[in-house]
């Protein structure tokens, strides 16, 4: 059974500091990988997805890697600003069906 | 709409009762998702429809729960004699067709049972 580990739980930095959030899945025989962005008391929304032939994916100040071999994922984002502060969930898509399996996400506080 | 809608964006029923969660995917997506996030068990799947049909409901957690598809478009999930342990956001994704992985989401809807 896949299973999908995003760790610490939580992650509060200063205004503009670089930061990386970390995804390990047990099962590296995924199709693709998702990073997504929740806002308290709302759904989420995609900020990149990978394919399993993929390394990276770039979206402004997002870079999320991939290392299916190993199981890793990496969240990159350069110059966090307070609107960053959300909770950030990693996804694998395994099997046909491309059901999604969820870490249980790391919320961000970043501080002004 | 543009986007996947979900209605009502709260409920709250009392223990017993029957609920029914509506989803309005993404005008021409043929595959949705249902999802569940409740505290301590995060976001987990429940079902999956390709058009009408639901090929994949191994996460449905118990028979109280079922779900359809219409017209290859909205969905409904029910959820019967309902307990406090369903409380929780029931989310509805859709992803355009086989050749597209990525999956848009709904806002959710907010079951809370007393």
């Amino acid at each position: 059974k896949q299973e999908v580990t995003q760790i610490p739980a939580a992650l509060s930095v200063p205004e503009g500091e670089n930061l990386v959030l970390n995804c390990s899945f047990t099962d590296s025989a995924i199709y693709n990988l998702q990073w997504f962005r929740q806002d308290p008391g709302k759904g989420l929304t995609s900020l990149l997805l990978i394919q399993s032939s993929q390394r990276e994916q770039t979206s402004g100040r997002l870079n999320a890697s991939l290392d299916k071999s190993s199981g890793r994922s990496t969240l990159y984002i350069a110059a966090s600003q307070p609107g960053d502060s959300a909770t950030y969930l990693c996804a694998v898509i395994t099997g046909a069906n491309s059901k999604l399996t969820f870490g249980k996400g790391i919320t961000l506080s970043v501080r002004p | 709409g543009a986007g996947v809608s979900q209605s009502p964006s709260n409920k709250v029923t009392e223990k017993g009762k029957d609920v029914e969660l509506r989803c309005d995917p993404i005008s021409g997506h043929t595959a949705l998702y249902w999802y569940r996030q409740s505290l301590g068990q995060g976001l987990e799947f429940l079902i999956y429809f390709q058009g009408n049909s639901a090929p994949d409901k191994s996460g449905l957690p118990s028979d109280r729960f079922s779900a359809e598809r219409t017209g290859g478009s909205v969905s409904t999930l029910t959820i019967q004699r309902t307990q406090q342990e369903d409380s929780a956001v029931y989310l509805c994704a859709s992803r355009a067709g086989p050749k597209s992985y990525e999956q848009y989401f709904g806002p959710g809807t907010r079951l809370t049972v007393t």
